[in-house]
């Protein structure tokens, strides 16, 4: 779906560092959120977005900031990253028929 | 808030039997229940998904039901075949969201034994 796409696509830092994933859909979806992918633990939310300047916590913000100026974007940034940050990130978007699109991910090392 | 809990984690089938993979969810209030296909390596994409109004759901080799009063729901695939080898994940929308917000399970990988 070349309509969401992630960047950077792999990404090697270390604790303590800011990081800023980004995240750009071209449907003007509504909705965007963010999962972290970890084994054992399926797809968890960070954070959601319902519309441009409204964003709400999922299950998993801690450790983390999001933004979303315009529709189209929504960056999610580690402020002091950790080890156990370290995952695969994906961005999503919906519109109101529910059905998520997924980017292809950022995997995220945290050294 | 609304917990999804999948079993089993893993499931291995012979190829052109059927498997069979189930949920429950605890908020009764939840409305939609997707479930997402992830091949290794890829993202995960929408393969089927059913609205608390219908009961089942079907799409070629794949179908979906619901019992709502139990609040369980299952994937089941039949005549598998060596490209159904991928994690599902099931999903429910918590019912007080307005946000299109979905809670996933934690996965089930299955492989087909050629």
């Amino acid at each position: 779906d070349a309509g969401i796409t992630q960047s950077p696509r792999y990404k090697i830092t270390e604790t303590g560092r800011q990081v800023t994933l980004m995240c750009h859909q071209t449907w003007s979806h509504s909705y965007m959120f963010w999962y972290r992918q970890d084994l054992g633990h399926g797809l968890r939310l960070i954070y959601y977005s319902a519309a441009a300047d409204i964003t709400d916590k999922g299950e998993v913000p801690d450790g983390y900031v999001v933004s979303r100026s315009k529709t189209e974007n929504f960056p999610l940034t580690l402020e002091s990253a950790t080890r156990s940050q370290t995952s695969v990130y994906f961005c999503a978007s919906s519109d109101y028929s529910n059905e998520q699109f997924f980017g292809p991910g950022t995997r995220l090392t945290v050294l | 808030g609304e917990n999804v809990e999948q079993h089993p984690s893993t499931l291995s089938v012979q190829e052109g039997d059927s498997a069979v993979i189930k949920c429950t969810y605890s908020d009764s209030a939840s409305n939609y229940f997707p479930w997402y296909k992830q091949e290794l390596g890829k993202r995960p994409q929408l393969i089927i998904d059913i609205r608390s109004n219908v009961g089942e759901k079907k799409d070629q080799r794949i179908a979906v039901t619901l019992n709502k009063t139990a609040k369980h729901f299952s994937l089941h695939i039949t005549e598998t075949q060596p490209e159904d080898s991928a994690v599902y994940f099931c999903a429910a929308t918590p019912g007080y969201s307005s946000a299109s917000k979905i809670i996933f399970g934690s996965g089930t990988r299955l492989s087909i034994r050629p």
